[in-house]
């Protein structure tokens, strides 16, 4: 069964550091996403990409976040310079068509940020 | 509240007997996705669920929706110590972002 593939599984960083989270969606989906989950909390959407731009995004996704799609396959969340608050799980998810349509969202098994 | 409580919070049962597991939500919706989550893992879609639909399965799985309450559940029959984990809806509406909810923490003992 298709899968949406996140790298790394888990990654340490020093506060203030830029961090590129990479993500492989499932290959025929348009929509993608971001999502986070801080440790013992909600999952709460950061940001949802289609036709090459940002379609919508939560007041999360501050200037500090950037989602880029690079070539074909991929797509990448980069923090710019990383907090102590940015510790999280997070997320990439893609569908066939968009959330509002009633798509299935497909989630990766996530990228651990530990911002010491 | 707020959109998408999961109640209970936590259920522990034997291996055998059914689970069930509750979502509210506050406003209208178009869809209602089910997750589960391993501890430490990623989110494994279970079933959707559409605001003109009342009920779906799949294998084991239950799901209703009352959109007159604002809530659905997820019934889990003959469960197994596999299905051990926590399990969330998450709703859509008119947006391209789903709302979660808080979850229940399902701990199913041999």
């Amino acid at each position: 069964e298709p899968e949406v593939t996140q790298t790394p599984s888990h990654q340490v960083t020093q506060m203030g550091q830029e961090v590129i989270l990479r993500c492989v969606p499932i290959s025929n989906h348009l929509y993608f996403y971001w999502y986070r989950q801080i440790l013992g909390q909600k999952v709460e959407f950061l940001v949802s990409f289609y036709n090459n731009e940002i379609s919508e995004k939560s007041e999360i996704f501050d200037d500090q976040f950037s989602v880029e799609r690079p070539d074909g396959s991929n797509f990448t969340l980069k923090i710019r310079s990383t907090k102590l608050e940015d510790s999280a799980m997070y997320f990439c998810a893609s569908s066939g068509g968009g959330a509002n349509s009633g798509n299935t969202i497909y989630f990766g098994e996530g990228s651990w940020l530990t911002v010491v | 509240s707020q959109q998408g409580e999961e109640d209970p919070q936590a259920l522990s049962i034997q291996e055998g007997e059914n689970a069930t597991m509750n979502c509210s939500y506050k406003t209208s919706i178009n869809n209602l996705q089910w997750y589960r989550q391993n501890s430490g893992r990623g989110l494994v879609h279970l079933i959707l669920i559409r605001s003109n639909e009342r009920e779906k399965h799949s294998g084991r799985l239950r799901v209703t929706l009352d959109t007159s309450k604002k809530s659905s559940s997820l019934l889990i029959t003959a469960s197994r110590a596999a299905d051990t984990a926590s399990y969330f809806c998450a709703t859509g509406y008119n947006t391209d972002k789903l709302i979660f909810g808080t979850g229940t923490r399902l701990q199913v003992f041999p």
